[in-house]
């Protein structure tokens, strides 16, 4: 069935410094969505990317999709310590489906 | 934000009791789903609906139950809990709005099996 697979599964990193996540499936996506969790909460949607080479930004956040629409990353500038959290992609489960698969998460730290 | 809702937030309870979590939206989306997280870990999809009388079992095999009885409440039901039902449950619902399908979550149910 349809993996996504993220990594790192873990980054700590500097306040200020950037973090990036990377998103790769096993198949062809017709749509990728991050979310964020808070520790402690709930996941939040962030976004969602459906074009071959897409890039949204949000603020400090950039998101980009690939060409071949298999793989994805989220790109933060100049952490802060909001952006504290574990960040998942999240692709259908199969062609037309509205269930989500989720990759793992990166779980991001962000020392002051 | 998103009115979805679960109850109990957090709940300890012995071996072989019978349980039911409790999940309601009021946004009218057609879609809810049950997942189960351990800590820090990814989410698995457990139970989904896409409306009324509509259930279907997710990627993770789950002794759980669901029912869809009213379009704004999913409750999920475990008929005698273990220990390794201890988990954090979480309850989304979703609607296909401007080609976004966005998951909504609630806040989840916290619980440990003892």
């Amino acid at each position: 069935g349809q993996q996504v697979m993220q990594i790192p599964q873990y980054q700590h990193v500097q306040e200020g410094e950037d973090f990036t996540t990377y998103c790769n499936s096993s198949t062809t996506l017709s749509n990728i969505q991050w979310y964020k969790q808070r520790p402690g909460g709930h996941p939040v949607f962030l976004i969602q990317l459906v074009k071959s080479g897409e890039v949204k930004k949000q603020k400090r956040l950039t998101f980009q999709f690939g060409e071949a629409k298999k793989n994805s990353s989220l790109h933060i500038t100049a952490t802060q310590t909001t952006d504290v959290g574990t960040y998942f992609c999240a692709g259908p489960a199969g062609a037309g489906s509205y269930q989500l698969t989720f990759g793992k998460g990166t779980k991001l730290s962000v020392i002051p | 934000e998103a009115d979805i809702y679960q109850t109990p937030r957090y709940l300890v309870i012995g071996t072989g009791k019978k349980i039911t979590l409790e999940c309601s939206q009021t946004m009218g989306h057609d879609k809810m789903y049950w997942y189960q997280q351990d800590p820090g870990m990814e989410l698995h999809l457990i139970h989904y609906s896409y409306g009324v009388n509509s259930t279907e079992k997710g990627d993770l095999s789950s002794e759980s139950t669901v029912s869809r009885i009213r379009t704004e409440h999913f409750p999920l039901t475990l008929e005698s809990a273990r220990p390794s039902h201890t988990s954090q449950y979480l309850c989304a619902s979703s609607e296909l709005l401007t080609g976004v399908e966005e998951q909504y979550f609630g806040p989840g149910t916290r619980l440990t099996v003892t």
